[in-house]
């Protein structure tokens, strides 16, 4: 019965390294989602996995940013040459439903990125 | 960039009183989705109402949706110290076929005094 988690739960790296944070969604869904929160605000939707397949990274603010699912369930978000403007919280989620029907996303509690 | 925007900011009430909290948005939308943050952890999902929906009850929670106006309200009766949080609506859109694709409000921080 464990929900999303993510690991690191926290990381502080020197800009210019590279950072790979990890979401193991609640097992059997379907929909994975990457959010991005910065301190006062509400989550930015990042990109979207449908069992394996990306179908949406309109959100990755740049190149630098990618995502993979390879076998349908843990997904890792990579982070190239980071830099301060980085620093975010980053929430996964996840959900069991398929495309076109409702969506309850369940989230994990967040790796805190910190960009020094 | 935020689709909606959440109204108050924040708000402060009393134990046992009803707390009110507003949002806007932009586009059409398939469904509208309320979630809760309580302090340093993560989102806890509270209600969804879908475009063809008015209202929806969950417990102590009601919210409205007026798609003509698009904007939507989250009621809490009765609320408790418990209730203490940040609120975020958030705007399921994709452009076609729902996949989830959430966009945030800013939220609004709430504040039950005991």
């Amino acid at each position: 019965g464990a929900g999303v988690s993510q690991s690191p739960r926290y990381k502080v790296t020197k800009r210019g390294q590279d950072v790979a944070l990890r979401c193991d969604p609640i097992s059997g869904h379907v929909s994975l989602y990457w959010y991005r929160q910065a301190l006062g605000q509400g989550p930015e939707f990042l990109t979207y996995f449908n069992y394996e397949a990306q179908q949406d990274k309109s959100g990755l603010p740049n190149d630098r940013f990618s995502a993979e699912r390879p076998e349908g369930s843990i997904s890792t978000l990579t982070i190239q040459r980071t830099e301060q403007r980085d620093s975010a919280m980053y929430r996964c989620a996840s959900s069991l439903e398929a495309p076109g029907t409702s969506y309850e996303q369940y989230f994990g509690p967040g790796t805190r990125l910190t960009v020094t | 960039s935020q689709q909606g925007e959440e109204d108050p900011q924040a708000l402060s009430i009393q134990e046992g009183e009803n707390a009110t909290m507003n949002c806007s948005y932009k586009t059409s939308i398939n469904n509208l989705q309320w979630y809760r943050q309580n302090s340093g952890r993560g989102l806890v999902h509270l209600i969804l109402i879908r475009s063809n929906e008015r209202e929806k009850h969950s417990g102590r929670l009601r919210v409205t949706l007026d798609t003509s106006k698009k904007s939507s309200s989250l009621l809490i009766t009765a609320s408790r110290a418990a209730d203490t949080a940040s609120y975020f609506c958030a705007t399921d859109y994709s452009g076609g076929t729902s996949y989830g694709k959430l966009t945030f409000g800013q939220g609004t921080i709430l504040t039950v005094h005991p």
